[in-house]
């Protein structure tokens, strides 16, 4: 049973270009979170989502950042016009459900570089 | 808001040893999940342990065990017999019931475990 897949592992941008990161949640999940880890530092909530519904973005910028999870196909993290902050690593989870009694399932996350 | 404060930096073990990493919440919630997760260089997520509120048993898994004190908001991780591949980054982490906020987790700023042949 693969586990959480996230592409790329690596993925380096210029200054205003467009990042998308990629996840495709464990088998049989239909919940899916996104985090960001700065350099030093632990992981900070950004959005959670469901098939074809985003169900909390408040940790998730205003601005240039946008997230979907279609009903068929990963779920893709989308940041526009890239600054050197953005570099971090971002990291997916996916849960069967939303309860909070069932642990969420990391990927390996994607760390972005921003040249 | 929902905080989870690791107080630890870094800490350090000889190999065989036990150690305690140290990790305090502060919730007005009386239901919620803890749960620690390891972060080893290649920066995978792994879980550790986890442990229900409602649960007044210390959770257990193999050697990695907690010290759940409620009242205190405080959540210790105690690894026993400590290996080399324990060597990591530790978060602690907490979560609300699902009906109160949806089902994020808060992390804390990690303990960085360092294992001393």
């Amino acid at each position: 049973n693969a586990g959480v897949m996230q592409n790329p592992r690596h993925l380096v941008r210029r200054r205003g270009q467009e990042a998308r990161l990629r996840c495709s949640p464990m088998k049989g999940h239909s919940h899916v979170y996104w985090y960001r880890q700065l350099p030093e530092e632990g992981l900070k909530f950004m959005v959670y989502l469901q098939k074809e519904n985003i169900i909390d973005e408040s940790g998730m910028p205003k601005e240039r950042f946008s997230a979907e999870f279609p009903k068929e196909g990963p779920s893709i993290l989308r940041i526009q016009q890239v600054v050197r902050g953005d570099s971090a690593a971002y990291f997916c989870a996916s849960s069967p459900t939303g309860n909070s009694n069932q642990p969420q399932h990391f990927g390996d996350g994607t760390r972005l570089s921003i040249l | 808001a929902q905080t989870v404060t690791q107080s630890q930096p870094e800490m350090s073990v000889q190999e065989a040893e036990t150690v305690t990493l140290s990790c305090t919440y502060d919730t007005s919630e009386s239901d919620y999940y803890l749960f620690w997760y390891k972060q080893p260089p290649s920066r995978q997520m792994i879980l550790v342990i986890r442990q229900e509120a409602y649960k007044q048993q210390n959770a257990t898994e193999n050697r990695f065990s907690v010290n759940f004190q409620k009242a205190a908001k405080s959540f210790s991780l105690k690894i026993s017999d400590s290996q080399l591949g324990d060597a990591a980054m530790y978060f602690c982490a907490y979560r609300r019931p699902w009906e109160t906020s949806g089902s994020r987790l808060t992390f804390g700023e990690g303990t960085q475990l360092t294992v001393n042949p």
